[in-house]
């Protein structure tokens, strides 16, 4: 039931940017999308979240369209230690609360 | 700032035992939510609470249940264990529900296996 697509797995050239889209079309208008990471066995780490304008910080930074219907994740400089499932989600608005759908992720590969 | 601490880290049991997972959030968070993660269904939402109050649940059979202190802490609770809750079980901690306080940092995970 995620209401996210992603592709399942990228490569990409250490050194190089690493752009991991993301659709999510039936965004409603008060929704947030968050990016996480999570490497093998480890917790799920907050990368970046928006709105409709486009975000940076210090890991990465969120291109959201301007229907936002998808969004792309851009790792400036990718390094081998950004090898990990990367996940999209968006938050998910019920009464009295809020659930967190994750769908399946994509996998990012890094290569020397 | 200490991170959100989840004990045990490891956990063995068998089939029909209970097990309790323990969560500490990160201090001045007063929402902590639960997840399940096995390779076959992913990451999947079991519930979270709120100032001691459970604000949504996911479609988890009712062995699975939890509660929250009033120090924020949670625990996570399975009865009648199966082979299939083995997983790594991720608690998440954040300032709150509201969207823009909704960032949940998450913990290292409890393994669990059930033999």
């Amino acid at each position: 039931d995620a209401k996210t697509t992603q592709p399942p797995s990228m490569d990409c050239a250490e050194g190089r940017a690493a752009n991991l889209p993301c659709n999510h079309s039936t965004i409603s208008g008060n929704e947030y999308v968050y990016w996480y990471r999570q490497i093998h066995s480890q917790g799920p780490q907050y990368i970046i979240h928006g709105l409709k304008n486009n975000e940076t910080n210090e890991m990465a930074s969120l291109i959201i369209t301007e229907d936002r219907k998808s969004s792309t994740l851009i790792l400036p400089h990718a390094t081998l230690r950004d090898t990990a499932v990367y996940y999209c989600i968006v938050r998910v608005s019920n009464t009295g609360g809020f659930k967190t759908i994750f769908g399946a992720g994509t996998r990012l590969f890094v290569k020397a | 700032k200490a991170g959100v601490t989840q004990t045990p880290r490891y956990l063995i049991k068998t089939r029909g035992q209970q097990v309790t997972l323990s969560c500490s959030p990160i201090s001045g968070h007063r929402s902590v939510s639960w997840y399940q993660q096995t390779p076959g269904q992913g990451l999947q939402f079991l519930f979270e609470y709120f100032s001691e109050t459970q604000r949504n649940k996911g479609n988890f059979p009712g062995r699975f249940s939890g509660r929250q202190f009033s120090n924020s802490r949670s625990e996570m609770n399975v009865s009648t264990l199966e082979l299939g809750d083995s997983a790594l079980y991720l608690c998440a901690s954040s300032l709150g529900t509201g969207q823009g306080i909704k960032t949940q940092y998450f913990g290292p995970g409890t393994r669990l296996l059930v033999l």
